[in-house]
């Protein structure tokens, strides 16, 4: 798989329910982010997980990342019909060349119907 | 809260013209991007700007790419003669630098070369 790929592709749920989403890349890295994105819309920035982090909270959002298995996954709880969006993580990539590029994934698309 | 702007919103053109797609970063802000997004497709980066220069840029950023930051508050990023592929959704993002990584999106300018 490439870099920052997400799965699933598309997750459809119901309201109140619990979302989770999955990332994985395949080079080191100094950071992981997560970004939203309606649509046709600009990207919003979730979160941020550094590579010596292991778990990250912030307000229904939480975060997890194993760098052993290059993997990170985003949890959605209590989930609502205005989380419908484009979800994306972006890794970026250690290595002292790096001024900050950012690797997207092809991102999960979540459908919360009321 | 401050925010990345891009202006246009929206910008048609014809093949071969010339387009300028102008963002004023994070007032604080040290490093500078431009990402694009083909329509269904994941985030790509163009390229990095610190310091006054590239810092970084990806194959796509070819002869017919530039950027400038021709003052103090603006970030502009040049298509010399735009094909049809280059019709995508184009964001400007910043960060500004030390422990911060987070690097804030612009709303993007959506780009329609006919």
């Amino acid at each position: 798989s490439q870099q920052g790929e997400e799965d699933p592709q598309a997750l459809s749920i119901q309201e109140g329910e619990n979302a989770t989403m999955n990332c994985s890349y395949k080079t080191s890295i100094n950071n992981l982010q997560w970004y939203r994105q309606n649509s046709g819309r600009g990207l919003v920035h979730l979160i941020l997980i550094r590579s010596n982090e292991r778990e990250k909270h912030s307000g229904r959002l939480r975060v997890t990342l194993d760098t052993s298995k290059k993997s990170s996954s985003l949890l959605i709880t209590a989930s609502r019909a205005a989380d419908t969006a484009s979800y994306f993580c972006a890794t970026d990539p250690a290595g002292g060349t790096s001024y900050g590029k950012l690797t997207f994934g092809q991102g999960t698309i979540l459908t919360v119907h009321p | 809260e401050p925010e990345v702007t891009q202006t246009p919103s929206h910008q048609v053109t014809q093949m071969g013209q010339e387009v300028i797609l102008r963002c004023v970063p994070i007032s604080n802000h040290l490093y500078f991007y431009w990402y694009r997004q083909i329509l269904g497709q994941k985030v790509e980066f163009l390229v990095s700007f610190y310091n006054n220069e590239i810092s970084e840029k990806s194959e796509i950023f070819d002869d017919q790419f530039s950027v400038e930051r021709p003052d103090g508050s603006n970030f502009t990023l040049k298509i010399r003669s735009t094909k049809l592929e280059d019709s995508a959704m184009y964001f400007c993002a910043s960060r500004w630098s030390g422990s911060s990584e987070t690097q804030y999106f612009g709303p993007g300018t959506r780009l329609l070369v006919l």
